[in-house]
């Protein structure tokens, strides 16, 4: 069965300091989608990435970077030079091809990342 | 561009009560999907509308339905409410008709307390 770990449960960084927050994931598909949301205090999930199980390319968003990791099964996201703004809680998730999974994310618990000033 | 909206933002409900949450795509979506985000217990999938019709369910009683309607939009029914029912219901539009790879855009949420 489908499954998402997210073994770091609340992370604390001061400003300015780099964080890497990391994902595992199990799946018997080969094909799949990644994908990482961002819940900030008021409680919306702000879509930041998707990847497809064939692209294993990294990819960086301003501050925000992806390492996309098959043979580990990680999707681990880092943010450089984190700010005040960037605390919330952070979800990775897996969504599958197989018939009956489609369409359902199969979320992580969550990583609680707090930034101090 | 709206994104996804939900109504109302808070609620209150006794055991045993019935409620009715509510949810509107972002313009051009089809597939309307509901979460629970329960205390302790993450985020799990709920319901999947697409065209109206229920394509998908998660592992919850049948206490739990909803409906999707012409114009997309979406309603979550609970019946006979229990106090592990309180949590935030999310909302999720996509564009497609509900693939694997289609990105789920969330709305902020009804925060649902049973007393």
């Amino acid at each position: 069965a489908q499954k998402v770990t997210q073994a770091q449960t609340e992370i604390s960084v001061v400003e300015k300091e780099d964080v890497t927050l990391d994902c595992v994931y199990e799946t018997r598909d080969t094909t799949y989608y990644l994908f990482w949301y961002k819940q900030p205090p008021s409680g919306e999930l702000v879509f930041l990435i998707r990847r497809n199980s064939f692209d294993e390319q990294n990819e960086i968003s301003g501050r925000y970077s992806w390492n996309f990791q098959k043979s580990t099964s990680s999707f681990n996201f880092t943010i450089t030079a984190s700010q005040v703004v960037d605390s919330a809680v952070y979800f990775c998730a897996l969504s599958e091809a197989r018939t009956g999974a489609n369409s359902k994310l199969t979320f992580g618990k969550g990583i609680t990342l707090s930034v101090r000033p | 561009e709206a994104g996804v909206t939900q109504s109302p933002t808070h609620l209150i409900k006794t055991r045993g009560q019935q409620v009715t949450l509510r949810c509107s795509p972002i313009s051009g979506h089809t597939s309307v999907y509901w979460y629970q985000q329960a205390l302790g217990l993450g985020l799990q999938f709920l319901l999947w509308y697409d065209e109206g019709e229920e394509r998908n369910r998660g592992n919850f009683p049948p206490r739990f339905s909803g409906r999707q309607f012409p114009n997309y939009s979406s309603e979550l029914n609970v019946n006979a409410l229990e106090l592990e029912d309180s949590a935030l219901y999310l909302c999720a539009s996509s564009l497609g008709s509900g693939g694997f790879s289609d990105t789920q855009y969330f709305g902020p949420g009804t925060r649902l307390t049973v007393l």
